[in-house]
């Protein structure tokens, strides 16, 4: 079946230390690649996608993510956390050119210390 | 710009209960979406509706119906309530199904939702 998994059900951080939040899906077509965000109290936004291209890609507030293909992963970063980058982020994927199932991970909570 | 507008935004029902969601979207999307956020279990797709007129299952759409009721409207109904129905419900629009370039999905704040 398909799925998308987040390893990470909860990271803390100390600010200025580096991020990374994995994210495998299990689809055996082309796909598109998403990390959405919720801060507390609030609905989700888009934080960064991959549909084609370069496998870097790069998002609002500093984070990055990078597709490996053979890894069948979309991890996302961030060199150095702040503290209202705590939130819980989302990996999301669908498959392209058949819309609308977008299928999201679990979810990863960050907490990030002042 | 409101965006997507969900109603209410808090319900407690009782179990056999039934209830409707309304959203509506003052975007011009085309398409609609209703997912769930339990702990623990992210988001899952409930039902969607690609474009006006049509509507598919997602995930979990087993004790739900919805109605695509005009372009900016699509209403969740839960006929018979059940303890293990208890969640937030967020619905979302996109400009298009989210398999094309550039149509990120828009939601909405959010029902929360007990069945007792």
């Amino acid at each position: 079946a398909q799925s998308v998994s987040q390893h990470n059900h909860h990271v803390i951080l100390s600010e200025a230390a580096s991020l990374e939040l994995g994210c495998n899906y299990s689809y055996g077509g082309t796909v598109n690649l998403f990390w959405y965000v919720q801060y507390p109290g609030q609905h989700l936004q888009l934080l960064l996608k991959y549909f084609s291209g370069d496998p870097l890609v790069k998002g609002i507030k500093g984070f990055e993510a990078e597709f490996i293909k053979s890894k069948f992963s979309f991890n996302l970063r961030k060199p150095s956390v702040q503290w209202s980058d705590t939130a819980e982020y989302f990996c999301a994927v669908t498959l392209r050119n058949q819309g609308g199932k977008l299928i999201f991970g679990q979810g990863t909570e960050l907490s990030v210390k002042p | 710009n409101a965006g997507v507008t969900q109603t209410p935004k808090f319900q407690v029902l009782k179990t056999g209960q039934s209830m409707t969601l309304q959203c509506a979207q003052d975007m011009n999307h085309n398409s609609m979406y209703w997912y769930r956020q339990d702990p623990g279990m992210g988001l899952r797709l409930i039902y969607y509706s690609a474009s006006e007129g049509t509507t598919d299952k997602g995930e979990v759409p087993n004790g739900y119906n919805v109605s695509r009721l005009n372009k900016r409207e699509f209403s969740l109904r839960l006929e018979s309530a059940a303890p293990s129905q208890t969640s937030v419900y967020f619905c979302a629009s996109s400009e298009s199904p989210t398999g094309t370039y550039n149509s990120p999905l828009h939601f909405g704040n959010g029902t929360r939702l007990t069945v007792t």
